[in-house]
């Protein structure tokens, strides 16, 4: 059975860089053709992908925030890890981890993060 | 970037009768085997759930009534017989390139 769930610090502030985990279990990253990925999607609007980072550790980014996103990975430990430097409140929005691409099959519950002077 | 415009932005069908959401893609996402689009649905305080994946192929669980079709730049999704919990919101994805994007949603709602 796979699972997902994501942890982040809730609020921050304006220019503040958010950190995001993605702690997973039934498949490894060292598994070949597999991939985990962030999506985000601000209240009662639509559905943004962010990042995918595969198992040969290709990394992926949606060019938009390309200049302000860094996606990695703990593959012993079962963990992708988003940051997304200086923040400002448009980056309001639940942050979805997501598995594999490219359709994601497989989602966690989502971490609401709030940013806010 | 493709642009994937859904429609209608909402629809509203009786219980048992058929729910046909379009996709339309700026570009073409299939080639002569695949389509490049996946369907999902979200219902209020869940994450979306994958229906459809690679146009047609249904994904393990999810009931038959939900089915996918097309190719090129225009996708449907369609759900028949609908029933009382299929009220959400349907959005489509595309996969041909990087960024993935998706559509605006469809909101169902069952009368």
């Amino acid at each position: 059975q796979v699972t997902l769930k994501e942890s982040g610090p809730g609020i921050l502030q304006p220019s503040q860089t958010l950190s995001l985990t993605c702690s997973f279990s039934g498949f490894s990253l060292s598994s070949s053709g597999l991939g985990v990925g962030w999506i985000r999607q601000p209240s009662g609007k639509g559905l943004e992908w962010l990042a995918n980072i595969w198992w040969d550790d290709d990394k992926r980014y949606n060019p938009a925030l390309k200049s302000r996103l860094t996606i990695s990975k703990d593959t012993s430990s079962n963990q992708v890890f988003l940051t997304i430097a200086s923040v400002d409140t448009a980056d309001t929005a639940t942050y979805y981890c997501v598995g594999t691409a490219p359709w994601f099959a497989y989602w966690g519950q989502g971490t609401l993060v709030t940013v806010s002077a | 970037d493709i642009v994937l415009t859904q429609s209608p932005a909402s629809l509203v069908v009786s219980l048992g009768q058929r729910a046909t959401i379009s996709c339309r893609a700026s570009l073409s996402v299939s080639t002569s085997n695949y389509g490049y689009m996946h369907w999902y649905q979200q219902k209020p305080g869940q994450p979306p759930k994958l229906l459809i994946k690679y146009a047609s192929n249904l994904e393990s669980g999810v009931p038959a009534r939900f089915s996918g079709s097309g190719s090129g730049t225009d996708f449907t999704l369609n759900i028949h017989p609908v029933e009382e919990e299929d009220t959400a919101t349907y959005y489509c994805q595309h996969s041909w390139e990087i960024p993935y994007t998706f559509g605006g949603g469809t909101k169902l709602e069952i009368k």
